[in-house]
């Protein structure tokens, strides 16, 4: 099945700074790869996602590149904001229409520093 | 306002006790999923739904079951819980059986077993 490795596990970064997430996965067919942030006491809501035939997507200030070859795909967060903070966390699924479950990655918990 | 809902949100039990968490999503969503998350092991799946009356387990079942006799609903029950079944739980819907639409999660359940 699919492994998603997620680094690092912490991140501080002052504010105004760039942040970047990093993961890989080990199945080459996966083809469907969301980032959720996580607030606390809240469920995990997705931020941004990007399928296998784009390599780079982009909302404001957020984007994820996704490098297929190397099976590995990034979130990047720039002029970071105290709200900002949270865990994030990475995923991976196949979509051929059977489960198709997220695997996720096991989160990077970030803090914005003012 | 779409939404999944979970009940109860937290929960401190005792081994053996049957206990149902109850998941309501209001987005007549085909899909509905149990996900369990614990400290650096990210959300692994337990069961799933592809629709009514269709569930499979997920990557750690073991303990759970699950019964999908409505759409809109998706309850977890623990038999007879034991302490390794303490975690936070989420219930997660999305529209259709395409891995690669977005899946909604909900505010999640603190399960304390003692």
């Amino acid at each position: 099945g699919e492994n998603v490795e997620q680094h690092p596990s912490t991140l501080s970064v002052q504010e105004g700074d760039s942040a970047v997430i990093k993961c890989t996965y080990s199945d080459s067919a996966s083809n469907y790869f969301p980032w959720y942030k996580q607030e606390l006491g809240k469920g995990p809501q997705l931020i941004i996602d990007i399928r296998s035939n784009v390599g780079e997507k982009k909302d404001q200030r957020i984007a994820v590149t996704l490098n297929k070859t190397a099976k590995h795909f990034s979130l990047h967060i720039t002029e970071t904001q105290p709200e900002d903070s949270a865990v994030y966390f990475c995923a991976a699924s196949l979509a051929n229409f059977g489960n198709e479950k997220l695997t996720f990655g096991t989160g990077t918990r970030l803090t914005i520093i003012p | 306002e779409a939404q999944v809902t979970q009940n109860p949100r937290y929960l401190i039990t005792v081994t053996g006790k049957k206990l149902t968490v109850t998941c309501s999503q209001n987005m007549n969503h085909e899909y509905m999923s149990w996900y369990r998350q614990d400290p650096g092991l990210g959300l692994r799946q337990i069961y799933y739904s592809m629709n009514v009356e269709v569930t499979d387990k997920g990557d750690v079942p073991e303990g759970y079951k699950v019964s999908r006799k409505e759409k809109r609903n998706f309850p977890l029950i623990l038999e007879s819980p034991s302490p390794n079944q303490t975690s936070l739980y989420f219930c997660a819907s999305r529209d259709g059986v395409g891995g690669s639409d977005t899946q909604y999660f909900g505010p999640g359940t603190r399960l304390t077993v003692l």
